[in-house]
């Protein structure tokens, strides 16, 4: 199974700042990865795929990059409903990993 | 409007079974392969087990295959997952999910509010 290590598992920032958080695969997954959003108490939502395409309707302060086994999501300018959990998921490979996720707060 | 709508979900005993179905609506349901998940509290998110679309092919993860088993109902719009043998490590919210519908990958672009199971004597 190719594992996915996102860093950090916590982030601290204020409202505008950019915050970047990174996944690591466990092998090369050429560019075949996902980034979800998930709220308290909802269900994760689709925000990125192929590493670098915005879902529909996802603000284009959120963006993607990486290729082989290091990835990454950026978030600029932080809006208040941008504080929830962010979860890297492998594409490519049967069974579709994810990341133990990374949970943004309000400083 | 894709809806995905889970149902099925409560307190159960170790050992036990039980049903957790989701209805879809907004989509051609026939079109999509289906897949569910699980969230144990403050965890991370599983993967569990795969439909295609005309029920011909289903996959599961390794920490369920045997005890669960996953269908669904074109005609009904439905994707259910029968959970047997049930243990206090299943415990989790259930989320069922579409598959985008890309031939390269596998993206999950909607998917249920989700729904609780509690196993505990």
């Amino acid at each position: 199974d190719i594992q996915m290590t996102q860093s950090p598992a916590s982030l601290s920032a204020s409202l505008g700042e950019t915050v970047t958080i990174e996944c690591l695969a466990s092998e090369d997954i050429y560019d075949i990865l996902a980034w979800y959003q998930q709220k308290p108490g909802k269900s994760p939502q689709l925000l990125i795929y192929d590493a670098s395409s915005l879902h529909t309707g996802v603000p284009s302060r959120f963006s993607g990059s990486g290729s082989g086994t290091q990835y990454s999501l950026k978030i600029n300018s932080l809006q208040p409903e941008d504080f929830a959990s962010y979860y890297c998921q492998n594409g490519l490979s049967a069974p579709r990993t994810f990341g133990a996720g990374t949970k943004l707060e309000l400083k | 409007e894709v809806q995905l709508v889970e149902s099925g979900g409560g307190l159960v005993q170790p050992g036990s079974s039980l049903k957790v179905s989701c209805v879809a609506s907004g989509f051609t349901f026939s079109s999509y392969v289906m897949h569910w998940f699980r969230q144990a509290p403050e965890n991370g998110i599983e993967w569990l087990a795969y439909i295609n679309t005309d029920s011909s092919s289903t996959h599961y993860a390794e920490t369920v295959k045997g005890r669960f088993t996953i269908s669904r109902d074109n005609a009904k719009n439905t994707v259910d997952m029968q959970l047997s043998s049930l243990r206090s490590e299943d415990t989790a919210m259930y989320f069922c999910a579409r598959e985008r519908r890309d031939s390269y990958a596998h993206y999950f672009d909607y998917w249920g509010q989700g729904v609780m199971v509690t196993v505990s004597s």
